[in-house]
């Protein structure tokens, strides 16, 4: 079974700093990885994905993830976090149930607090 | 403006009462889907649909029923609504061309059980 773990529920940083959020996956087959963002009161928007090809894959907001097959983690990073940031990040991975229905099996998501 | 539109928005619902979710694109995707959000649970999938006319089971399915009659709706029904069944609720639908590979969701609807 396909799952994703995002071992921080809350990740605290200072306005200017750079941000990680964490994700490790565990999928048969080739990953297929995005990252979403959720701001309060609003629906997911997407940032990122990685499908195959360079391990950096550059996104929206200027946020970007790392593709690492070996350590099978895609963890976010912003290199100058904003306190517009401040919001809830999901990672995300395609799963395949085997009806071919390719859904998207969610982390439990990562509060990001960007402290001006 | 091309996405997905969910309604309603927000909903107060008394416990065993009947409820329906609907959910329509505008994109053509062929494969839609219902998820749960629940404070540290992130997102369950419910119920999805690879095409018109076919529907599955996903994560938490009990207590809830989808059709799919067209490409467009995908509407999500809770036959006799229990508390445990307050969450916020979205559709979403994914494309599968190439670079273009990905999947939209809508804005979500909130709902309460009493």
């Amino acid at each position: 079974a396909q799952s994703v773990a995002q071992p921080e529920d809350q990740v605290n940083v200072a306005e200017g700093n750079p941000l990680t959020v964490k994700c490790t996956y565990s999928v048969s087959g080739n990953p297929y990885l995005f990252w979403y963002v959720q701001y309060p009161n609003r629906g997911l928007q997407f940032l990122l994905k990685y499908i195959t090809g360079d391990n950096l894959v550059k996104g929206s907001y200027g946020f970007e993830a790392e593709f690492n097959k070996s350590q099978t983690s895609f963890h976010l990073k912003k290199p100058s976090a904003l306190v517009s940031d401040s919001a809830l990040y999901f990672c995300a991975v395609r799963a395949d149930s085997g009806a071919g229905s390719y859904q998207l099996t969610f982390g439990k998501g990562t509060k990001l607090s960007v402290i001006p | 403006i091309a996405g997905i539109t969910q309604a309603p928005t927000s909903q107060i619902l008394a416990a065993g009462r009947r409820m329906t979710l609907r959910c329509t694109q505008d994109m053509r995707h062929n494969a839609m889907y219902w998820y749960r959000q629940d404070l540290g649970l992130g997102l369950r999938l419910i119920h999805y649909s690879n095409t018109a006319g076919t529907t599955g089971k996903g994560e938490v399915p009990d207590g809830y029923s989808v059709s799919r009659a067209n490409t467009d709706d995908f509407p999500l029904t809770l036959a006799s609504a229990v508390p445990s069944q307050t969450s916020v609720y979205f559709c979403a639908s994914r494309t599968s061309f190439g670079e273009f590979y990905g999947y939209t969701f809508g804005s979500g609807t909130r709902l309460t059980v009493v």
